[in-house]
């Protein structure tokens, strides 16, 4: 079956820790992105990715890092600079300009 | 960042009503789409339009493609307890990214 999976499901950081959230789809999707949600909130746009070995900075770029080597992947890297990093992560892909499709999320909690 | 006026920013209503939530956009859209969103879960996509004026059902929800290419609504007729959710606008403003609303939280009372 098709589709994009994220893991892990739930993920815990010490304070100052840098943490990887894993992307991968076989939807053959050019473009994949990275969203963050807080509780009761819409979406922000962290990273996204339009071709092998190229991305862009989103809205909420800062303490975040990517990468994009492989057309499958896109792994999201919360660094120890992202000072609030507790939030539902979210990986999306698409083809073109038509319809995206979501992984299941991360939920990223710092103790 | 650029975001889509998405509205209502919540309603609540009771089982059996029809509800309507839209999208408006300054820029043009080559394509609109909408998603629910149950809590903890992905957001999942219930219908994608891509040409203006189109006006496509899925069920108990239809979306229309705005004349304008600025605009969306999404129709729920019939609510039921399961529509409780948030619902999200997106679309690609031509040739750019993804770009989505800031959602509407629909609860429904029985």
């Amino acid at each position: 079956d098709g589709g994009i999976t994220q893991s892990p499901k739930y993920l815990f950081r010490k304070e100052g820790q840098n943490v990887t959230l894993s992307c991968e789809q076989n939807l053959n999707h050019d473009a994949m992105y990275w969203y963050r949600q807080d509780p009761g909130q819409g979406l922000r746009l962290i990273y996204y990715s339009q071709i092998v070995n190229d991305f862009q900075k989103g809205d909420i770029a800062e303490g975040y890092s990517v990468s994009r080597e492989k057309k499958e992947s896109f792994p999201l890297t919360v660094t120890s600079a992202q000072k609030n990093p507790t939030a539902f992560y979210l990986c999306a892909s698409t083809m073109g300009f038509t319809e995206a499709f979501f992984g299941q999320g991360t939920r990223l909690t710092v103790v | 960042g650029q975001q889509l006026n998405q509205s209502p920013q919540s309603m609540f209503i009771q089982e059996g009503e029809d509800v309507s939530m839209n999208c408006t956009s300054s820029s043009i859209f080559n394509t609109w789409l909408w998603y629910k969103q149950d809590p903890g879960e992905g957001p999942v996509l219930l219908i994608a339009l891509y040409k203006a004026g189109e006006l496509t059902s899925n069920g108990r929800l239809t979306a229309q493609f705005g004349i304008t290419r600025k605009d969306s609504f999404l129709n729920i007729s019939a609510s039921i307890p399961s529509d409780v959710g948030i619902y999200f606008c997106a679309g690609h403003p031509f040739s750019d990214k993804l770009i989505f609303g800031t959602g509407t939280r629909l609860q429904v009372f029985p």
